[in-house]
Order: C-alpha cells, then sequence, then structure tokens
C-alpha cells in the first residue's frame, strides 16, 4: 500500500525557533497533500491543505504566515513552525492523496515541543 | 458542510465479546465514509473505507462496518475482541474525491483481558 513518511518523528526546540516538518510519499505521487495537528485526547484538526505547485489553502483561524507550508514536488511537503511558542506543541501529521483518489495515506506524525 | 459524531468518548469491552464503536454522520450528497485506528504516538491507520457498494464494509484486523443510509450511521464492529484492539478509533467523512477528511472526536476502546 502507500506509505506517507514523515521527518523528524520527535523534535523539542526552543522557543523563537523555527522547525521544519517533511512529508513525504513514498511510493506514489501526490497531488494533494493535508496538514493536521492533533491535541492531547483530541480529533485531527485540518490545518491547510496544499497542491503541488500552488500556494496552500489554510483553515479558518489557521495563521498562514506561523505555519509555512510548501509542496514543492508531488512527492514532498513541508511544514515550518516559525517562531515557535510552548502553544504550538502538539502532534502534527500529514496525509497524502492522488488526484481522483477516495483514500487519504497518513504518516506516523511528529511530535513538537517547544520549551 | 460535513460532520461526525462518535458519541462515545471511551468504550470498555471484555476480550471475547463483540465490540461496537459508533459513529453518524452528515454531508450533502453521498458520503465517503473511513474508519482509522490510531495507537500512542503514531499515525493513523486505514481500517476500512464506504464509497458504494454493499452496506457492510470488512476491513482490516477483523473489524466491519455497516452503512446504514436513513440513519446516517456508519458503526464499526468486531464479532470477537482482542487485547490489542485497545487503541484510540476516529470514524471520517468526505463528500467528494479530493476533499479533505473531517474527522470525529475519537473513541477510546479498551478491551480487558
Amino acid at each position: 500500500g502507500a506509505v506517507v513518511s514523515q521527518h523528524p518523528s520527535r523534535v523539542i526546540c526552543k522557543s523563537g525557533t523555527s522547525v521544519k516538518i517533511e512529508c513525504r510519499s513514498l511510493d506514489f505521487q501526490a497531488t494533494t497533500m493535508f496538514w493536521y495537528r492533533q491535541f492531547p485526547k483530541k480529533s485531527l484538526m485540518l490545518m491547510a491543505t496544499s497542491n503541488e505547485g500552488s500556494k496552500a489553502t489554510y483553515e479558518q483561524g489557521v495563521e498562514k504566515d506561523k505555519f509555512l507550508i510548501n509542496h514543492a514536488s508531488l512527492t514532498l511537503s513541508t511544514l515550518t513552525v516559525t517562531s515557535a511558542h510552548p502553544e504550538d506543541s502538539s502532534f502534527y501529521i500529514c496525509s497524502a492523496s492522488l488526484s481522483g483518489s477516495d483514500e487519504q495515506f497518513f504518516g506516523p506524525g511528529t511530535r513538537l515541543t517547544v520549551l | 458542510a460535513q460532520s461526525v459524531a462518535q458519541p462515545e468518548d471511551q468504550v470498555n469491552v471484555a476480550e471475547g465479546n463483540p465490540l461496537t464503536v459508533k459513529c453518524t454522520y452528515s454531508v450533502s450528497g453521498n458520503p465517503y465514509l473511513f474508519w482509522y485506528v490510531q495507537y500512542p504516538n503514531r499515525g493513523l491507520q486505514f481500517l476500512l473505507k464506504y464509497i458504494t457498494g454493499d452496506n457492510l464494509v470488512k476491513g482490516s484486523y477483523g473489524f466491519e462496518a455497516e452503512f446504514n443510509k436513513s440513519q446516517t450511521s456508519f458503526h464499526l464492529k468486531k464479532p470477537s475482541a482482542l487485547v490489542s484492539d485497545s487503541a484510540l478509533y476516529f470514524c471520517a467523512v468526505r463528500d467528494a474525491r479530493g476533499t479533505p477528511l473531517v474527522f470525529g472526536k475519537g473513541t477510546r476502546l479498551s478491551v480487558i483481558a
């Protein structure tokens, strides 16, 4: 089946620094990638949808200047948390889908801790 | 806009007993329905989906779900629970291809030996 990887799996950073999380589709070309955020014991909240070669579409309430998303190729999307603060600490999960596909394939997630 | 409701935060079941995790949905048009399972500090693993066809869908690890259009439900079931089934289960819906999934809040399943 389709495999999506995320790197890093865990990251700890100081407040004010920026962190980049990579999401890769390993064995298929993903025309669309999604970024979710999951709070402890909560559901996944969609942050943004990114299509290869175009600007990401952010959900209401998500700061696009804080959460920079780049989808430069059909196999890679990156999420950069800029000037991270402790409240940005969360579990970030990406998913990828093929054009016309009804299924999303999820990465293993990245645990971000901002001190 | 589509939405998903998982009315139970927690479901407890004895090992060997049947289990049900409930899910109801709201969409305009035909629903595409999914169940995912999440283990601690892990991403989501796909269990099964309903797009069209038979209302009873069989998925991974012996799980199945029944699509009920009149009740707008898509409950997850397994005839005999295992301790290893203990995890967080998410129901999700989308209303067209390419649109992002909308997730329920999740139901934590605990299977007790």
